[in-house]
């Protein structure tokens, strides 16, 4: 069974400083996808950025980046420059083994409520 | 352009009434899905559907009901309501992007309690 760990509850960051959101995974599969959702008080998740098992690479989307550590199983959502809009809450998420397309089957994790302090 | 519009925002039930929950996308996505959000938990995945005319189930399909009623509209049916399915109710839909992976495109939910 796919289970998806945030540890953090909250978090509070002043203003433009760099924020890592952590996430660990577990799963036997050797082919999985690993996403981070974007919740902001508006209450619609918003994608945010994808990491397959085999991509080689941090995957990076503007100033998102995945922290991709494999043999840890760990996932960490780092934002660079953060910014208050950036206050919301973040969702890590797993997707099982084969990428079946229109079947995007995800388990979620509990998610991180982050605070941007001005 | 909506995305994805689920209505009603906010609903209250008496336990054993029934209700449908609304959704539509104009993204011409195939694939759609119903999540539920409770406090201290991820979302779960509740129903989804594949493409018109087929759905499944996902890990929390009891009590629930649902209907491809075409390409744009899946609707989540409660027929007996419980206590328990007091909850935030999100639908999906999903696009593949750079064919690696589907991207979910959400609703703004669907704030549902049972009393």
């Amino acid at each position: 069974a796919q289970k998806i760990t945030q540890t953090q509850p909250g978090m509070f960051v002043q203003e433009k400083e760099a924020v890592t959101l952590d996430c660990t995974y577990d799963t036997s599969d050797q082919s999985y996808g690993l996403f981070w959702y974007k919740q902001p008080s508006s209450g619609e998740m918003i994608f945010l950025i994808y990491q397959g098992s085999y991509d080689e690479q941090n995957a990076t989307e503007g100033r998102y980046s995945l922290n991709f550590q494999k043999a840890r199983k760990s996932a960490n959502l780092v934002i660079s420059a953060s910014q208050l809009g950036d206050s919301a809450m973040y969702f890590c998420a797993m997707r099982e083994a084969t990428p079946n397309f229109g079947n995007e089957k995800l388990t979620f994790g509990t998610g991180t409520r982050l605070t941007i302090i001005p | 352009n909506a995305g994805v519009t689920q209505t009603p925002k906010f609903q209250v039930l008496k336990t054993g009434q029934s209700m449908t929950l609304q959704c539509a996308q104009d993204m011409n996505h195939n694939s759609m899905y119903w999540y539920r959000q409770d406090p201290g938990m991820g979302l779960r995945l509740i129903y989804y559907s594949a493409s018109e005319g087929t759905t499944d189930k996902g890990e929390v399909p009891n009590g629930y009901n649902v209907s491809r009623l075409n390409k744009r509209e899946f609707s989540l049916r409660l027929e007996s309501a419980a206590p328990s399915q007091t909850s935030v109710y999100f639908c999906a839909s999903s696009a593949r992007d750079r064919g690696i992976y589907e991207k979910l495109f959400f609703g703004s939910g669907t704030q549902l309690s049972v009393l």
